[in-house]
């Protein structure tokens, strides 16, 4: 596609519900990141894809939180037993350089709003 | 950890008006600096991308500017337009191989009226 895909755009779940979150990213895009937003900040960094590798979870808040790329294209973005403060936007960036040093541009997709009640 | 803070918050200006958004870093050892945009509701646009090694890369009205030694870097806007409202985000990417996440400011709210 011309750009990162995300989906869906918003979901809404109960405190302790599963949810899973989707990224497309632009196809030939070897890196693939996963952001947290929180209202009024800025991105946080969550986890880092090269190709199906996971290359870094550094910034995964907790052992709830479980991502995937199996074949090295689309990523899911896990979040198990959901807790109000998981309430965030989540971002998918991708990039198309995958060797670690890079001065390839992060292309963002609009995000999935996450609400938890 | 890299702390990046954007200042100000907040910034209303008229248009035509020139104007400088600012982003400072708490640790010079940076890979690369990235200046991006942000529309209500919408993910990030990437505007600009300067290498550490470089001073400044400039696309249409936007200028960025890097002094990697005093940890700042600035976007200057010139002839705003309303089009231009939107949040800006600076982020550094840490070097060393596997550094590959960004460090983000909390960004600078920019509306320009009309």
């Amino acid at each position: 596609g011309a750009g990162v895909s995300q989906s869906p755009r918003y979901k809404v779940a109960k405190r302790g519900q599963d949810v899973a979150l989707r990224c497309d990213p632009i196809s030939g895009h070897v890196s693939l990141f996963w952001y947290q937003q929180a209202l009024g900040q800025g991105p946080e960094f969550l986890t880092y894809f090269q190709n199906e590798a996971q290359l870094d979870k550094s910034g995964l808040p907790s052992d709830r939180f479980f991502a995937e790329r199996p074949e090295g294209s689309v990523s899911t973005l896990k979040i198990q037993r959901t807790q109000q403060e998981d309430s965030a936007v989540y971002l998918c960036a991708s990039s198309l350089d995958g060797r670690g040093y890079s001065n390839q541009p992060q292309h963002f997709g609009d995000g999935t709003r996450l609400s938890i009640l | 950890k890299q702390e990046v803070t954007q200042i100000p918050a907040a910034l209303s200006v008229p248009e035509g008006e020139n104007l400088v958004l600012n982003c400072s870093f708490t640790d010079s050892a940076i890979y690369n600096l990235q200046w991006f945009r942000q529309d209500p509701g919408k993910g990030l646009t990437s505007l600009l991308l300067i290498q550490s090694s470089q001073r400044e890369q400039t696309s249409g009205r936007l200028n960025a500017s890097l002094d990697k030694s005093s940890g700042r870097s600035t976007l200057y806007i010139a002839a705003s337009q309303p089009g231009d409202s939107a949040t800006y985000l600076c982020a550094v990417r840490p070097p060393g191989r596997g550094a590959n996440n960004l460090f983000f400011g909390t960004g600078t709210r920019l509306t320009v009226i009309p």
